[in-house]
């Protein structure tokens, strides 16, 4: 299968961490990502991590992988009102014809 | 600056009207897509080409066509509009298949009524 999910909707505090939840069900997967969509805007690759990874952190950005629960996670730390957006998780898998799969997009509301 | 270009940004066709939306890219990608993004669905994807010349189906291809007959442009087209096409389209376009080179397109919003 490549059915990825995530819970569509998340409210944070300006200053708090927030943590985005996705889950995918193809084990092969060999990348996964996310991506960020601003209002009017395309995706934009905010970060990745490779399958053979547990974490990745990249300033305020931390990825965590769990593949035995295939299970992906996003914590943005310090969540500031230009983080209010839609967050994408996407999987890469070459049973898929190396395609993405992308899940349907958790929408962040940073409030003051 | 460079990146994908998606002409018109905005459209409303009536039900059985026909129209092309272009996308062009000026970063030399072999590979280009066209998605369709619906709320609570995410991203699915319509076609897609891996380069000048080809072009294969993706997830949801029924009512679309489209033609790279040029490797910067990416012509997605619907020959006879329905309801269910009402959506944002988005084109992007990337150097490999794995989706760290992505670059996407601002979106077309289109309307069939």
């Amino acid at each position: 299968g490549e059915d990825v999910e995530q819970s569509l909707f998340l409210s944070v505090r300006e200053g708090d961490s927030s943590v985005i939840n996705c889950t995918y069900t193809d084990s092969s997967s060999t990348y996964l990502y996310w991506y960020k969509q601003e209002p009017g805007a395309g995706l934009q690759l905010l970060t990745y991590i490779f399958s053979n990874m547990d974490m990745k952190q990249d300033q305020r950005l931390t990825v965590l992988l769990n593949k035995k629960d295939k299970h992906l996670s996003l914590r943005i730390a310090d969540t500031q009102t230009g983080d209010s957006a839609i967050y994408f998780c996407a999987e890469f898998f070459p049973s898929n014809d190396y395609k993405l799969s992308f899940g349907a997009g958790t929408t962040v509301t940073v409030r003051a | 600056n460079a990146g994908v270009t998606q002409t018109p940004k905005f459209r409303v066709l009536k039900t059985g009207q026909s129209m092309t939306l272009l996308c062009a890219q000026d970063m030399n990608h072999e590979y280009m897509y066209w998605y369709r993004q619906d709320p609570g669905m995410g991203l699915r994807l319509i076609h897609y080409s891996v380069g000048e010349g080809t072009t294969a189906k993706g997830e949801v291809p029924d009512g679309y066509n489209v033609s790279r007959l040029k490797k910067q442009n990416f012509l997605l087209g619907l020959e006879s509009a329905a309801p269910s096409q009402t959506s944002v389209y988005f084109c992007a376009s990337s150097y490999e298949l794995r989706g760290d080179g992505y670059t996407f397109g601002s979106g077309t919003r289109l309307t069939v009524v």
